[in-house]
């Protein structure tokens, strides 16, 4: 497998612009991670689902951010509209059901907001 | 509520040990994880904790105090490699996500 594999590696938007994320977890993997990493937070959790349910939306900061799951091996973090704040490095991660196992990260898509 | 601390920053000399701490209080705990995550890269596994004591893989050792609420992460024989941000991570209640501290950044110098 291939690993987690996540689009655009890097994105420039203007302030006010739609951007959308893309993540394709490991196959077999019942859940999938958003998180966001930046200097002053470290690693936040975004969303998360299980076998494609959203689980836990809380760590969204607010309604400018969704997230979908339309089937197993496909993702979407949407920001819109864009602001300068988003910009951050955003990690998806996947991982097996069992509680003990690792969750595997994607490269991640580093977001510029100007 | 959750936190996990651990310090900002570390260095250490080539050929040495460190020891990396973290504390943590969570609601619920189904194990403790170390990450490293080197400069513009994702984070990679690197232990993985559930019952006290020491849990040791090459140059890493992990250990973990559920009592309280306490880890380090221990690297030996220092390289030049392990220049690295460590990142925390502790599993809460069951079926939820990793729950990561700010991570500690190491720099190994020769």
């Amino acid at each position: 497998d291939a690993g987690v594999i996540q689009s655009p590696r890097h994105e420039v938007t203007e302030m006010g612009q739609e951007v959308t994320l893309r993540c394709k977890p490991i196959s077999g993997h019942d859940y999938l991670f958003w998180y966001r990493q930046t200097m002053m937070r470290g690693l936040e959790l975004l969303i998360y689902f299980n076998n494609n349910v959203p689980i836990d939306d809380s760590g969204m900061p607010e309604d400018r951010f969704s997230a979908k799951m339309p089937n197993a091996s496909f993702s979407t973090l949407k920001i819109q509209p864009s602001e300068p704040r988003d910009s951050a490095v955003y990690f998806c991660a996947s991982s097996q059901r069992e509680l003990n196992t690792e969750a595997f990260f994607g490269q991640g898509t580093r977001l510029t907001v100007v | 509520g959750q936190n996990i601390d651990q310090p900002t920053e570390m260095t250490a000399t080539e050929g040495t040990i460190v020891q990396i701490n973290c504390t943590y209080q969570t609601s619920g705990f189904n194990g403790l994880f170390w990450y490293q995550q080197h400069a513009g890269e994702a984070p990679t596994f690197l232990s993985y904790n559930v019952l006290d004591g020491l849990e040791e893989k090459g140059r890493f050792s992990s250990f973990l105090s559920r009592s309280k609420g306490y880890s380090y992460l221990l690297l030996k024989e220092l390289q030049m490699k392990d220049s690295a941000s460590y990142l925390c991570a502790v599993l809460g209640q069951a079926g939820t996500a990793l729950i990561f501290g700010k991570g500690t950044t190491l720099s190994v110098s020769s």
